[in-house]
């Protein structure tokens, strides 16, 4: 079965502090995905990367950042954290054009 | 452009049957995928529809029409289980659009 694994379930931070969730996979997919989930607004895509080192924006990339180093672990880096960024956090990873495979989520509260 | 519509919600009642539609606009398309999400869990895959037709897996099936932008998800002998959102995304080129998810009760 595929695993993908986040770090914490919950998280609570403070406002302008540097914020890492941490997403591994142990399937070799080759592309990983950030999304942030807000009541009445789904999925929304922060960032995907579909190689080791390679990473692209989606529709919401401002005030994050990503690293993938590794083909297994794909980080989320909030720069200087604000309360807007309070939300579900999910991660997931695929074969190209395949079933994505998401992780538990982070909920993450900026105080 | 990308445009992905589902309905915000639906109520049915537990044995019945349920069809759960999907439209959708986009100038590349590589497949259409069907997710459940119960309330505070992470989606899961549910089913994949690339060519024209309907896939089935025992209670559920999906069906797809690429000339109409339509899809829908088809849960038979409904249970009380079955309560969650269900979510319809298509793949255009490496990114996943998804819609914003159909709220399904199931009633006793």
């Amino acid at each position: 079965d595929v695993k993908v694994t986040q770090s914490s379930r919950y998280l609570v931070k403070r406002t302008g502090e540097k914020v890492f969730l941490e997403c591994v996979q142990d399937m070799d997919h080759e592309n990983m995905f950030w999304y942030r989930q807000d009541p009445g607004l789904g999925l929304r895509l922060i960032y995907f990367s579909y190689d080791v080192k390679m990473k692209e924006k989606g529709d919401i990339p401002e005030g994050y950042s990503v690293s993938r180093e590794k083909k297994e672990r794909f980080s989320l880096i909030l720069e200087s954290a604000s309360t807007n960024q309070t939300s579900m956090y999910l991660c997931a990873s695929s074969f190209t054009y395949q079933p994505q495979h998401f992780g538990d989520g982070t909920r993450l509260s900026i105080l | 452009g990308q445009n992905i519509d589902q309905p915000t919600e639906m109520t049915a009642t537990e044995g019945a049957i349920v069809q759960i539609n999907c439209t959708y606009q986009t100038s590349g398309f590589n497949g259409l995928f069907w997710y459940q999400q119960h309330a505070g869990e992470a989606p899961t895959f549910l089913s994949y529809n690339v060519l024209d037709g309907l896939e089935e897996k025992g209670r559920f099936s999906s069906f797809l029409s690429r000339s109409k932008g339509y899809s829908y998800l088809l849960l038979k002998e409904l249970q009380m289980k079955d309560s969650a959102s269900y979510l319809c995304a298509y793949i255009g080129t490496y990114k996943y659009i998804f819609g914003t998810g159909t709220r399904l009760k199931v009633l006793a």
